[in-house]
């Protein structure tokens, strides 16, 4: 109830292709969703995120799609360039304060030249 | 300024040991996280402190030890380590303004390496 389930573990993209990472849960608690950014050696950082209430949310190349029915959520990353190469965390949390965020297992993306 | 600045970046110790990694932010935040990640694994939630006091404790052993000195400090103190401790340790801070949406700021974490 608690997991959220990632997908893929791994990916590879052209430069200027789409990146797709998709991400499902079961918990309908769960009412915060943030994309996390991780390059090696580095801290996560925050993407994007979105809550259920919406079903669209973009910013730049990014692009979050919720699926509340089907609870699941996904990151778009449009023109991907090699500078996005780096680990995707999708996570989602329970508000009220200070959130537990429960991460999914990872996307490993190389954005190839 | 969004930043959670952690000391020190690297830090090997041996099994008997005592050391700290410390944490730091600015922002006026009033919940701060310690998390543990392995290599190529999410973040794994330690600790939450909520104003200044412990909310969470995710079933962590005791030679893991929090404090949380005031509002903008946060330290792990470590005592008698095994070599699986090991792991990329990450603070982080965020609002506690109970809006539900409260983003969390991560630090640049501590490689802990126990020998």
């Amino acid at each position: 109830q608690q997991q959220v389930k990632q997908s893929p573990q791994s990916l590879i993209v052209q430069k200027g292709g789409i990146s797709i990472i998709n991400c499902a849960y079961e918990n309908t608690a769960f009412d915060y969703f943030p994309w996390y950014q991780q390059f090696p050696g580095k801290g996560p950082a925050l993407l994007i995120a979105i809550r259920p209430d919406v079903s669209e949310k973009k910013e730049g190349r990014f692009t979050i799609s919720f699926n509340k029915s089907a609870k699941q959520f996904s990151l778009h990353i449009m023109d991907s360039q090699p500078g996005d190469s780096a680990t995707y965390f999708c996570a989602a949390s329970i508000g009220g304060g200070y959130n537990k965020l429960i991460f999914g297992a990872g996307t490993r993306l190389a954005v190839h030249p | 300024d969004t930043e959670v600045t952690q000391t020190p970046k690297h830090l090997v110790m041996g099994m008997t040991n005592k050391k700290s990694l410390k944490c730091e932010q600015h922002m006026g935040h009033r919940a701060m996280y310690w998390y543990k990640q392995k290599a190529k694994k999410p973040p794994e939630l330690m600790f939450v402190y909520s104003y200044e006091k412990l909310s969470i404790n995710e079933s962590v052993p005791s030679r893991f030890s929090p404090e949380c000195p005031n509002s903008s400090l946060l330290n792990l103190h470590l005592h008698a380590l095994q070599p699986e401790d090991s792991a990329l340790y990450l603070c982080a801070s965020s609002r506690n303004s109970g809006g539900g949406t409260d983003t969390q700021y991560f630090g640049p974490g501590t490689r802990l390496t126990v020998l």
